[in-house]
């Protein structure tokens, strides 16, 4: 079953503009909530990650928001570029420090137009 | 950042076949590393969870005999899939916990083709 849930599935945002991606869980268990970035044929690669004591996190452009009552999590793209297209997850993950493994949502395909 | 390598990044073999995909971890020691396969258009989905000096964590469905798993040292895991078949062509991804455990680090991904 799929433990972490995100959307859209698919996005377009204008170039400038704020894309939003949502994700929500379940297990209370998880302490571990990363975004990857992904583009075709490649691995995916760490975007952002908050761990449950903090409510935001802002790196650059990229803003983790974490709302633990709601179990939801949100990415924030201020100031999208074309070169931000590509497919996100939202994964959660359980002591990440003893080696669990990531439960990745199903993915968001964004495209930014010029 | 830490490295992952995975090797090859493309093969293409003819059904029946076996194909070994290796995962390294660089500049890292990882005494777990995860193998994940994505078919297109689709999340990653966990496979396996390989564990250096001791047998690999299978997930539901995941057919042990068919997707072979070796964590031969700490910085190689190797996943060999065994008399493939057309529906195992995938895009199969490996990753490892960092040298704090604080995040994953993925490989470049192996895309596999079964004619």
């Amino acid at each position: 079953q799929q433990q972490v849930k995100q959307s859209p599935q698919s996005l377009i945002v204008q170039k400038g503009g704020i894309s939003i991606i949502n994700c929500a869980y379940e297990n209370t268990a998880f302490d571990y909530f990363p975004w990857y970035q992904q583009f075709p044929g490649k691995g995916p690669a760490l975007l952002i990650a908050i761990r449950p004591d903090v409510s935001e996190k802002k790196e650059g452009r990229f803003t983790i928001s974490f709302n633990k009552s709601a179990k939801q999590f949100s990415l924030h793209i201020m100031d999208s570029q074309p070169g931000d297209s590509a497919t996100y997850f939202c994964a959660a993950s359980r002591n990440i420090n003893s080696g669990y493994a990531l439960n990745f949502g199903k993915g968001t395909s964004l495209l930014v137009t010029p | 950042g830490a490295v992952v390598s995975q090797h090859p990044s493309r093969v293409i073999c003819k059904s029946g076949t076996s194909v070994k995909i290796e995962c390294r971890s660089l500049d890292f020691q990882a005494t777990t590393m995860f193998w994940y396969r994505q078919f297109p258009k689709q999340s990653l989905m966990l496979m396996a969870t390989s564990n250096e000096g001791s047998k690999a964590t299978y997930e539901q469905g995941v057919e042990k005999d068919k997707f072979l798993i070796n964590h031969a040292s700490l910085t190689l895991s190797t996943l060999t899939v065994t008399s493939a078949h057309p529906e195992d062509s995938s895009f199969y991804i490996c990753s490892a916990p960092g040298g704090q455990g604080s995040e994953q680090y993925f490989g470049p991904g192996t895309r596999l083709t079964v004619t």
